[in-house]
């Protein structure tokens, strides 16, 4: 079993949509959640980090259940900018270092 | 604030060849991290430097070696080149502050043929 899984997709939704992406990961130690963006042949940057508590970041909504060991991200009103692949993202302590672990990412278009 | 660097941008290789990659941060970080991205694999954790004078082996450490060379700088090599390392190879660093956000450098990708 992969430690972080996602649906690869693609999502193709009109803009003005809403869609959510799930992730479940395996690692019960794991200590921080993430969603990453990553355009096409660009480097990964940060998203947007989660909290149990859940939070939100404009038309972005993270979710995080410790107990089911599940994340999930909405995104409202989708716009055409927001085409990329989204990465679930695990960090969990090494005794030496933060390991952050990938999932291989769930891709969004968004059309006109 | 450059962020984090590397280079080359692009390489092709030939089988049995060696080079060294190379990647820079100005952002005073601990932490160092190689990763390769594969399609349908997502990206794979190579090597990790926990901090100056020490590394770590990844999830796929084999055919490669790093250096932590001083906090700044942590290469990646390949002594001798194999076509199952063509990739897209990725240095990051990361904020052990509060956030733990990571930052990527803009990707090698390399060829070997």
């Amino acid at each position: 079993r992969k430690e972080v899984e996602q649906d690869p997709g693609p999502f193709n939704v009109p803009e003005g949509a809403t869609v959510a992406f799930n992730c479940t990961y395996s690692n019960s130690a794991s200590q921080s959640f993430f969603w990453y963006r990553q355009d096409c042949r660009k480097e990964p940057k940060l998203l947007m980090s989660v909290y149990s508590s859940g939070n939100e970041d404009g038309r972005f909504t993270a979710q995080l259940n410790r107990a089911s060991q599940y994340i999930s991200l909405l995104i409202r009103d989708s716009k055409l900018s927001d085409s990329a692949t989204y990465l679930c993202v695990v960090r969990t302590y090494t005794g030496t270092a933060s390991k952050l672990t990938f999932g291989t990412g769930t891709r969004l278009q968004v059309t006109l | 604030n450059a962020g984090v660097t590397q280079t080359p941008k692009f390489q092709v290789l030939k089988t049995g060849q060696s080079m060294t990659l190379q990647c820079a941060q100005d952002m005073n970080h601990n932490s160092m991290y190689w990763y390769r991205q594969d399609p349908g694999m997502g990206l794979r954790l190579i090597y990790y430097s926990a901090s100056e004078g020490t590394t770590d082996k990844g999830e796929v450490p084999n055919g490669y070696n790093v250096s932590r060379l001083n906090k700044r700088e942590f290469s990646l090599r390949l002594e001798s080149a194999a076509p199952s390392q063509t990739s897209v190879y990725f240095c990051a660093s990361i904020d052990r502050g509060t956030s733990y956000e990571q930052y990527f450098g803009p990707g090698t990708r390399l060829t070997v043929t």
